[in-house]
């Protein structure tokens, strides 16, 4: 059974950086496509960033709002995906879900850990 | 890139059939036959519906079925349940970007 666990949101001043973790079991991570997605309070889905698999050369990609700002990088010895969020704006703030991506849909998704970034 | 047209609100009543639209352009929907639809209750994260354009995954009822002509695509739900009361959101590749519909909140009158 694919399984993907959050961990590490919480609150954070505008400015301040903050390591999400995504623990992944049923598959392998280096195997597969991880992307991130958001939703900031009451409103829709945000497509954040994704990672490539090992074989299809484990670049990442990102969407505008966060290029240059954030960072998804992979241990596969834990079987882990990380997104690395930098200079945070409080239009960050959301609940940020892993997922797994493949085909243009993201199949199997985390329950979200919430980034509240505010002073 | 801007996010795809979806109607904010749909409703159906028990065994009817409900249609979601979904609009974008050529560089989007009409470009690439990568759509999809998620189910999200409220708290929930969101579910898997219809992958690329029409495919329904395991374990989803076939009373979902997803279409596309042009830069719109469509999510019907037939035979409406209680349980099918949710939001549902789209998404279409774009190249190196992914884009989401803003949600339409379904309800079972």
């Amino acid at each position: 059974e694919v399984q993907l666990v959050e961990s590490g949101g919480g609150l954070v001043s505008p400015g301040g950086s903050l390591r999400l973790s995504c623990a992944v079991s049923g598959f392998t991570v280096s195997d597969a496509w991880v992307s991130w997605v958001r939703q900031a309070p009451g409103k829709g889905l945000e497509w954040v960033g994704r990672i490539f698999s090992k074989t299809a050369g484990g670049a990442t990609d990102f969407a505008a709002p966060v290029k240059g700002r954030f960072t998804i990088s992979r241990d596969d010895s834990k079987n882990m995906v990380y997104l690395q969020m930098n200079s945070l704006k409080t239009e960050d703030t959301a609940v940020y879900y892993c997922t797994k991506y493949g085909s243009g849909s993201f199949h199997n998704w985390g329950q979200g850990t919430l980034v509240t970034v505010s002073s | 890139q801007s996010a795809l047209t979806q109607p904010p609100s749909a409703s159906g009543s028990p065994g009817q059939s409900v249609t979601i639209s979904c609009t974008g352009t050529s560089s989007d929907v009409g470009g690439y036959n990568f759509v999809s639809w998620y189910q999200q209750h409220p708290g929930k994260a969101p579910k898997l519906m219809i992958s690329e354009v029409s495919k329904r995954p395991s374990g989803v009822p076939d009373r979902f079925s997803g279409s596309k002509s042009g830069n719109t695509a469509s999510l019907t739900v037939s035979g409406l349940q209680a349980e099918d009361e949710a939001d549902y959101y789209c998404c279409s590749y774009a190249g190196n970007n992914l884009v989401f519909g803003g949600g339409t909140r379904l309800t079972v009158l």
